[in-house]
């Protein structure tokens, strides 16, 4: 299983939807995670940082399930300028390093 | 604040030559920084940890002689990919601090022919 699991999508949404994806993890004692977004051929930003159950930003939301590994962002009322890749990421702790671990990406392309 | 610059942006170079690719944090200090890079419809793969004053340390699979790492001041690492092949080709970026805080430069876009 990766460490990391994401819904590559495309989610092709209309201008003004709610949509949401979901991000799943395989080590239970994450305790923190975070949504970053990239856009084509740019650095990724950060998002969202998750700590307990969720967080809410403006129209973004995320919600952590422990119980069942796993982590949503939910946009509501859908911009073009929200269209970009959303990055599901969760740092490791211990070994020789402490990283990021990224997931593969969710791309989202909100529509006209 | 927390601004990390990255150059070149791009380059393309011909195969067996190598690339030295700049990464600098313009405003803050950190110790440690990262090394990333991304194929196409792929995610950010770690390359390596490096410590400022210290060897870095390299992920699985990624050759510590052909990726070299200097990071030798608080602001500035390079990367040096040697004798560039295509399958090197890819967007490479860094970023400074620590893995919960990090800022990330703009990234590099390299193109080996």
């Amino acid at each position: 299983r990766k460490e990391v699991e994401q819904d590559p999508g495309p989610f092709n949404v209309p201008e003004g939807a709610t949509v949401a994806f979901n991000c799943t993890y395989s080590n239970s004692a994450s305790q923190s995670f975070f949504w970053y977004r990239q856009d084509c051929r740019k650095e990724p930003k950060l998002l969202m940082s998750v700590y307990s159950s969720g967080n809410e930003d403006g129209r973004f939301t995320a919600q952590l399930n422990r119980a069942s590994q796993y982590i949503s962002l939910l946009i509501r009322d859908s911009k073009l300028s929200d269209s970009a890749t959303y990055l599901c990421v969760v740092p490791r702790y211990g070994g020789a390093t402490n990283k990021l671990i990224f997931g593969t990406g969710t791309l989202l392309a909100v529509q006209p | 604040g927390a601004v990390v610059s990255q150059h070149p942006s791009w380059v393309i170079c011909k195969s067996g030559t190598s690339v030295k690719i700049e990464c600098r944090s313009l405003d803050f200090q950190a110790t440690t920084m990262f090394w990333y890079r991304q194929f196409p419809k792929q995610s950010l793969m770690l390359m390596a940890t490096s410590n400022e004053g210290s060897k870095a340390t390299y992920e699985q699979g990624v050759e510590k002689d052909k990726f070299l790492i200097n990071h030798a001041s608080l602001t500035l690492s390079t990367l040096t990919v040697t004798s560039a092949h295509p399958e090197d080709s890819s967007f490479y970026i860094c970023s400074w601090g620590a893995p919960e805080t990090q800022y990330f430069g703009p990234g590099t876009r390299l193109l080996v022919l």
